[in-house]
């Protein structure tokens, strides 16, 4: 089964405005993951939430997790340009081997100036 | 404390050779994770290492791929005669430790093209 599904797959805003991503997953997780991917690049680590919290925050970021819908989203406030990138949810189970993690496909996501 | 280093960050190879990739995990850190990006997609896991062991494998494709993490020297992902399939980006990520919600730290990658 595919685990980490974001929603929107790609999503374009005005600078200023919210963007809101969406990630589901299917199995009994450790945490989740956000990361952001800039064209070609590696992977940022952006915030972890555990399977015990509900909302985390850090700077512009905000994320919930919902552990009954198997869902959790991020929230980028007031956003600028700088923020266009691939945004990818990942997953640590509970019955995988150490840090493994299950990825999803990514939103993208366009700032325009 | 230099972060995670992966060498080359862009490799060409012809149909049938090898290719080489290295991962310098971060100083203390003992885990290693291997993971494949094909374009427009997300991150797969392929292989997870600590020293001088292989703890899981279960996203390797069964023929010319294979890793290692010696005791000394950087972590090896080895690729026997590359196909056109293989191209795509290999991600090194490590950690001190063995899940628990610890965080993993990717490199910059490895882009490889198959001509």
């Amino acid at each position: 089964s595919q685990q980490g599904e974001e929603d929107p797959q790609a999503l374009s805003i005005q600078e200023g405005e919210n963007a809101t991503m969406n990630c589901s997953y299917k199995t009994s997780i450790n945490n989740l993951q956000w990361y952001r991917q800039n064209s070609g690049r590696g992977l940022v680590h952006l915030i972890l939430i555990r399977s015990n919290e509900r909302e985390k925050h850090s700077g512009r970021l905000r994320v919930t997790l919902d552990t009954s819908k198997k869902s959790s989203s991020l929230l980028i406030t007031a956003s600028r340009a700088a923020d266009t990138a691939s945004y990818f949810c990942a997953t640590e189970g509970r019955k995988t081997s150490g840090s493994r993690l299950t990825f999803g496909e990514g939103t993208q996501l366009t700032v325009n100036p | 404390n230099a972060g995670v280093m992966q060498n080359p960050r862009h490799l060409v190879r012809r149909r049938g050779q090898e290719a080489r990739l290295r991962c310098s995990p971060m100083k203390g850190h003992s885990h290693v994770y291997w993971y494949r990006q094909l374009p427009e997609e997300g991150l797969k896991f392929m292989v997870y290492l600590q020293k001088e062991n292989i703890i899981d494998e279960s996203g390797m494709p069964k023929e010319r791929f294979s890793a290692e993490f010696p005791k000394e020297g950087p972590s090896i992902l080895r690729i026997q005669q590359v196909v056109r399939g293989d191209s795509a980006a290999y991600f090194c990520a490590s950690s001190p430790l063995a899940g628990g919600g610890t965080e993993a730290f990717f490199g910059q990658g490895t882009r490889l093209t198959v001509v």
